[in-house]
């Protein structure tokens, strides 16, 4: 079966440093988008990586290791804003969307 | 810009009601999918459309779930029946690709809160 496993919850400081986990097993691989997801609110776009490495934008870095099958979001200088959930995501080899459970961030002044 | 609208926001429904879910994607997008999220789980895929065609409804939990996409733009989701375990945010989201729509950037409109009593 296809399987997306990232911890359920993570709490950090204000200032300081978080990288949220994600492995994935899916039937074939076509990329991994991160989302963001403030409660009640819709997912927003975040990163897509598809080559192994790391992305930077800004504050937000995704990086990707293709071979074993592992991604991980770094936030860097969190502010309270950026309390929410994370949500990884595997496009597999029909091109659909495999969603994780999600990583609900709380951060702490 | 206008972004991905859904209406209504929130629904309460009696177990045994019907009801029918909006969804006016980005002007132009060619993709649509429907998700259906529990609270604290993330999206579970139950349909997409590529303009009016429904090339995937492999996610519908049940025959009383219907989705359709007459003219390629606006999206509605019926669920017939309705029972207690259809309470969920339901999603849609809309991209700009067509082929190839699960590499692509979606945008999400903000949910429909469904309650089921």
């Amino acid at each position: 079966g296809q399987n997306i496993d990232q911890p359920t919850e993570m709490t950090a400081t204000e200032g300081a440093i978080v990288q949220i986990n994600c492995t994935y097993q899916t039937s074939g691989f076509n990329g991994l988008f991160w989302y963001q997801q403030h409660a009640g609110e819709a997912p927003t776009f975040l990163s897509y990586n598809v080559l192994d490495g790391l992305e930077e934008k800004g504050r937000f870095s995704s990086f990707l290791s293709r071979s074993k099958g592992y991604s991980y979001l770094l936030l860097k200088e969190l502010q309270m804003k950026d309390s929410a959930s994370y949500l990884c995501a595997v496009t597999d080899s029909n091109y659909q969307l495999i969603w994780g459970a999600g990583t609900k961030l709380i951060i702490k002044p | 810009g206008a972004g991905v609208s859904q209406s209504p926001r929130y629904k309460v429904a009696k177990r045994g009601q019907d009801v029918a879910l909006r969804c006016d994607p980005i002007s132009g997008h060619v993709s649509l999918f429907w998700y259906q999220q529990a609270l604290g789980q993330g999206p579970e895929f139950l349909t997409y459309f590529q303009n009016e065609a429904q090339l995937d409804k492999s996610g519908l939990p049940s025959d009383r779930f219907f989705a359709e996409r007459p003219e390629g733009s606006v999206s509605t989701l019926k669920i017939q029946r309705t029972q207690q375990e259809d309470s969920a945010v339901y999603l849609c989201a809309s991209s700009l690709a067509g082929e190839l729509a699960g590499v692509f950037e979606q945008f999400f409109g903000p949910g429909t809160r469904l309650t089921v009593l």
